[in-house]
This record gives structure tokens, sequence and C-alpha cells, in this order.
């Protein structure tokens, strides 16, 4: 069974430009997360999907968007970059419908902004 | 009174012996409990989880110990092997509908001496 597929690995983009970056859950999962994290703040809750609804949204500003797609699919984006966004992006996907259970990672899209 | 246990950045241990982990939550209406390992380059992985109705929860050489009184976590490894070496989270969260979402803690770097 493939894992959380996050693409790409790496990027660098420049500040003011923007950024998409792509999850695919586990395969039956309906609920996916984005976390941020920086050495600094560690790791820190971005947002929640559950059948293309956000349910939850972190303290983060309006700079940060994403959407999920009626495949479980999930895109995150963030505009006009700057430089404290450079961070590790991670997804996770879980099958459990409500708050609890095994949340399942992806590696990553490591973003730097220059 | 009980003792609490401190949180430390990191941990060295010897190959073979026990380790202890300790984490200390925020939220005292927390109810459910989950320790990640993340080994470098990748995503954080399930250990183990527990829900606010126990103390303790056993798996494969992990034992996850809560006390809701003093908002204290510990993970204590059995036997610690060079494939423990990692960084370790406890997340929190409350299991209630529409609140999906993990408060990780700093961490702790452990490190398994040969």
């Amino acid at each position: 069974k493939a894992g959380v597929t996050q693409t790409p690995r790496y990027l660098i983009k420049t500040r003011g430009q923007q950024v998409t970056l792509s999850c695919s859950p586990i395969s039956g999962h309906r609920s996916v997360s984005w976390y941020q994290q920086t050495p600094g703040q560690g790791l820190q809750f971005l947002f929640e999907y559950f059948s293309e609804t956000q349910r939850n949204k972190g303290n983060f500003p309006g700079r940060f968007s994403g959407r999920q797609f009626s495949n479980s699919r999930s895109e995150m984006n963030v505009s006009t970059l700057e430089l404290g966004d450079s961070a590790l992006y991670l997804c996770a996907s879980s099958l459990a419908t409500d708050n609890t259970g095994e949340l399942f990672f992806g590696e990553g899209s490591r973003l730097t902004v220059l | 009174g009980e003792s609490v246990g401190l949180h430390l950045p990191t941990l060295s241990v010897q190959e073979g012996d026990n380790s202890i982990i300790n984490c200390a939550y925020s939220n005292s209406a927390s109810d459910y409990f989950i320790w990640y390992k993340q080994e470098s380059g990748k995503g954080p992985q399930f250990i183990i989880d527990i829900r606010s109705n126990m103390d303790k929860r056993q798996g494969q050489r992990v034992t996850v110990l809560l006390n809701k009184t003093v908002k204290h976590l510990s993970l204590q490894i059995a036997a610690t092997q060079p494939g423990d070496s990692a960084v370790y989270f406890c997340a929190e969260t409350l299991s209630s509908p529409n609140d999906y979402k993990l408060s990780f803690g700093a961490g702790t770097t452990v490190t398994v001496r040969a």
C-alpha cells in the first residue's frame, strides 16, 4: 500500500513568489492535514481537510491556503513568500473520521525562500 | 508529592539500556495523546497513543504513561537499539469532532551509543 506522497520534495523560491505543494493521501483516507516544521517553532498545525471541507485551521496568515479535491488529494499554497516561510511542510492523512487514530505523514516538501 | 520528569531536548542512551522521554502538555482539556518518532529526512511516524481514560499503555518495547494531574506524558523504550535514534515528539489533541489538530511538543533527540 503506497504511503502519503508529497511533491515536490525540495524547492527553492524567492521572496514575493508563490508556491503550491501537493499531497496524495493513502488510498481510502479522507482526512488530510498539513503541518509546518521549522527548527525554531517545531511542528505547527496549518489546516485539516475532510471530504473537501476545511474542518480546522491553525494560526497562520491568510497567505497560507489549501484545498482538497474529490479524490482526497490536497494542495496547499503560500503566496507572497517571506524568508520565514522556509520550512519543511508535512502532509498527513488519516482513515479516522473523528479526531483520533494514527496520522500517516509523508516525507515532506522542503521549501527554501531566498 | 509526585515528581514530574523534566523535558530534555537531547538524550544519550547506551545501547541495551531503557530510555525515558518526558513531555509536559499544555491543554488540560486534551484527551488524546500520541508519540511520534522522526528519523532524519523522514516524516514523523506513529509510535503509540493513549486516551485520557487510561494512565498506561504498552506496545512493543514501548510504554506510554499519562499523568493528567500534572499534565505529563512519558515514553519508555525498553532495550534501546541503534534504530531508535531519532527525534521523539509528543502530541496532544481533543478527540471531539471538528477539532482535528495536533499540538506537538518541542521534541527530544535520542542518540543511542553503541
